[in-house]
């Protein structure tokens, strides 16, 4: 069965440090990514998607996302992270496959300031 | 445009009791899901709707029923309420099965 792992729960840093968010997925053939994110008490709104193209992907405020097709992974990155940057952050993956979306388990990110 | 409309945003049920969350979307949107969210896991997908008068089981249909008679509105029925469907639910929307998501604010349901 497909799966998405992200591989912290939960991260702190400060503010002005640089941020990777771990995404690996099982399933071998072509994939569409995404990372979503819920700031508190918001919705669940994109932040960034991979279909195809350069695998480098830019987002919204900053972020980005590598796809490394060899390694399974699409972590998610941003150079400086601001107190705004608090939120849970979500990968998922949708195979070409099938229509679903698997979605990894989320990361609970806390800026300090 | 509101998006996608959830209600309510909270609910206890007794054991046994039956409910139905309401979702709907008005970017004229063809696909419909239901998520629930437990605690430290990803979202699961319930049931999905690819248009008007179309539905089908996801990865977690077994409790759950739902219609689409229309473009806009997508309920998710519990008829027999059990403490296991406690839980977050989340409506989307989307204008394919590939494209991005649109999310309701969700409801926390839970059942005692």
């Amino acid at each position: 069965a497909q799966s998405v792992s992200q591989h912290n729960h939960h991260v702190i840093l400060s503010e002005a440090a640089s941020l990777e968010l771990g995404c690996n997925y099982s399933y071998g053939g072509t994939v569409n990514l995404f990372w979503y994110v819920q700031y508190p008490g918001q919705h669940l709104q994109l932040l960034l998607k991979y279909f195809s193209g350069d695998p480098l992907v830019k987002g919204i405020k900053g972020f980005e996302a590598e796809f490394i097709k060899s390694k399974f992974s699409f972590n998610l990155r941003k150079p400086s992270v601001q107190w705004s940057d608090t939120a849970e952050y979500f990968c998922a993956v949708n195979a070409h496959s099938n229509y679903q979306l698997i979605w990894g388990a989320g990361t609970k990110l806390i800026i300090k300031p | 445009n509101a998006g996608v409309t959830q209600t309510p945003k909270f609910r206890i049920l007794k054991i046994g009791q039956s409910m139905t969350l309401q979702c709907t979307q008005d970017m004229n949107h063809n696909y419909m899901y239901w998520y629930r969210q437990d605690p430290g896991m990803g979202l699961k997908l319930i049931y999905y709707s690819v248009g008007a008068g179309i539905t089908d089981k996801g990865e977690v249909p077994n409790g759950y029923n739902v219609s689409r008679s229309t473009t806009e509105d997508f309920p998710l029925r519990l008829e027999l309420a059990a403490p296991s469907q406690t839980s977050v639910y989340f409506c989307a929307s989307s204008t394919w099965d590939r494209a991005e998501q649109y999310f309701g604010p969700g409801t926390r349901l839970t059942v005692t």
